[in-house]
């Protein structure tokens, strides 16, 4: 079973500023197999980036992912009042499919 | 517009069982893979099961195997999980979740809204 790890586990921003959040798996997967998902409160996850550095659809450009092999990011150029939420990755490379421990970003 | 309705979700007790569906509308759901994602109370997520697009073959997270057993009837446009011997660890908003291909892919790319499950005495 991979293992993803994220860091931070909060992050404290303002609006406006650069958001990166990292996500490192136990063990590299060569397919890129890699996603984000961001969780507001009382909601359900939604896909934002797909295949390590693909955005999903209707994804603003300023999320970006970027990784490979096992180290992944996720950037967000400047934050708006909605992106303060949780982020998850996910691995899809093979069954099961697991989920990192999520990084909460918060407004400072 | 995609989607995804859970239902069946409350309260039972340990030992208990209870099946879950999840009515699928707004695309060719006979086509697609289908997932199950739970989430514990102020937790993270986790994937339960995933199950192809005929049903021929499922999948499950060690936690739940032997316990849960996914199925789908694409005449009904309908996920179920069937979730047997449920311990207090089980206790979770439980998501159905679609997936981009035909064959459990894992790419979860729509959501429903949950049914919480609550396993306690």
């Amino acid at each position: 079973e991979i293992v993803l790890t994220q860091s931070p586990g909060t992050l404290s921003l303002s609006p406006g500023e650069r958001a990166t959040f990292s996500c490192r798996a136990s063990q590299s997967f060569s397919s890129g197999s890699l996603a984000w998902y961001q969780q507001k409160p009382g909601q359900a996850p939604r896909l934002l980036i797909y295949g390590a550095s693909s955005r999903a659809t209707g994804i603003p450009d300023r999320f970006s992912g970027s990784g490979s092999g096992t180290d992944f990011t996720l950037t967000i150029s400047r934050l708006e009042p909605e992106d303060f939420a949780v982020y998850y990755c996910q691995h899809y490379d093979t069954s099961p499919f697991t989920f990192g421990p999520g990084t909460k970003v918060d407004i400072k | 517009e995609v989607q995804l309705l859970e239902s069946g979700g409350g309260l039972v007790q340990p030992g208990g069982s209870l099946r879950l569906s999840c009515a699928a509308s707004g695309f060719t759901f006979s086509s697609s893979a289908m997932n199950w994602v739970r989430q514990a109370p102020g937790k993270g997520l986790e994937w339960v099961s995933g199950i192809h697009y005929s049903g021929g073959t499922t999948y499950y997270a060690d936690s739940v195997k032997g316990r849960f057993t996914i199925s789908r009837d694409n005449s009904k446009n309908t996920l179920y999980l069937q979730m047997n011997s449920l311990r207090a660890e089980d206790t979770a908003i439980y998501y159905c979740a679609k997936d981009s291909r035909a064959y459990t892919y894992g790419l979860l790319d729509h959501w429903g809204h949950g049914t919480l499950v609550t396993v306690s005495s």
